[in-house]
């Protein structure tokens, strides 16, 4: 069965500090991989994606995620965060017209 | 172009009414789907709506229904509503062959 897998549920960061929060997926074929951002009361907004080709992908907002097919793994990354980057991450797999979700992170941003 | 709309964003209802929350996707995309967001069971996807016809429903109970509109407009109906129903409901859409969803900001729905 398809899942997604976010083993941090909280994270917590200094403003500047580099940033890698992890997904881990399980899908028989090719996967299409999202990362979606949630502030506080908001809808998703999508990060970046993956379909297929260069497993290194850029999104908004300076993000970037690399697909790695040997380890299941789309963790996503950003070298100095923002304090406005303090929100919930949803890392996402797409199945059958459907999106599959993992639990989410949650970042805490200190200044 | 116009992003998701979704209305009313703020709902609250009683044990046992029926609600009625609607989407109106992007211009052009004619796949809408809804997911159920709860702090306990997370991002749920309940259903999928392309053309009119539903294509692929989540593992939720009949009192959760949909239809959509020939204008791509979407609306998912909750009956008999219970306690656990209290979620917010977001819709998305994407266009054709596009696995691509834009969420809208979701109806926030509370359950009393």
């Amino acid at each position: 069965a398809q899942s997604v897998t976010q083993p941090d549920i909280h994270i917590t960061v200094s403003e500047g500090a580099s940033l890698e929060l992890r997904c881990n997926y399980s899908y028989g074929a090719t996967p299409y991989l999202f990362w979606y951002v949630q502030s506080p009361g908001q809808g998703l907004q999508l990060l970046l994606k993956y379909f297929s080709g260069d497993t290194l992908v850029q999104g908004i907002k300076g993000f970037e995620a690399e697909f790695k097919r040997s380890q299941s793994s789309f963790n996503l990354r950003k070298p100095s965060v923002h304090w406005s980057d303090a929100a919930e991450y949803f890392c996402a797999v797409g199945a059958l017209r459907k999106l599959i979700f993992g639990t989410g992170t949650r970042l805490q941003v200190f200044p | 172009k116009a992003g998701v709309t979704q209305t009313p964003r703020y709902l609250i209802k009683t044990r046992g009414q029926q609600v009625t929350l609607s989407c109106s996707p992007i211009s052009g995309h004619r796949s809408v789907s809804w997911y159920q967001q709860t702090p306990g069971q997370g991002l749920q996807f309940l259903f999928e709506y392309f053309s009119e016809t539903q294509r692929n429903k989540g593992n939720f109970p009949g009192r959760f229904s949909g239809r959509q509109f020939s204008n791509s407009r979407s609306e998912m109906n909750v009956s008999t509503l219970e306690l656990g129903d209290s979620a917010l409901y977001l819709c998305a859409s994407a266009g054709q062959g596009s696995n691509e969803q834009f969420f809208g900001p979701g109806t926030r729905l509370t359950v009393l």
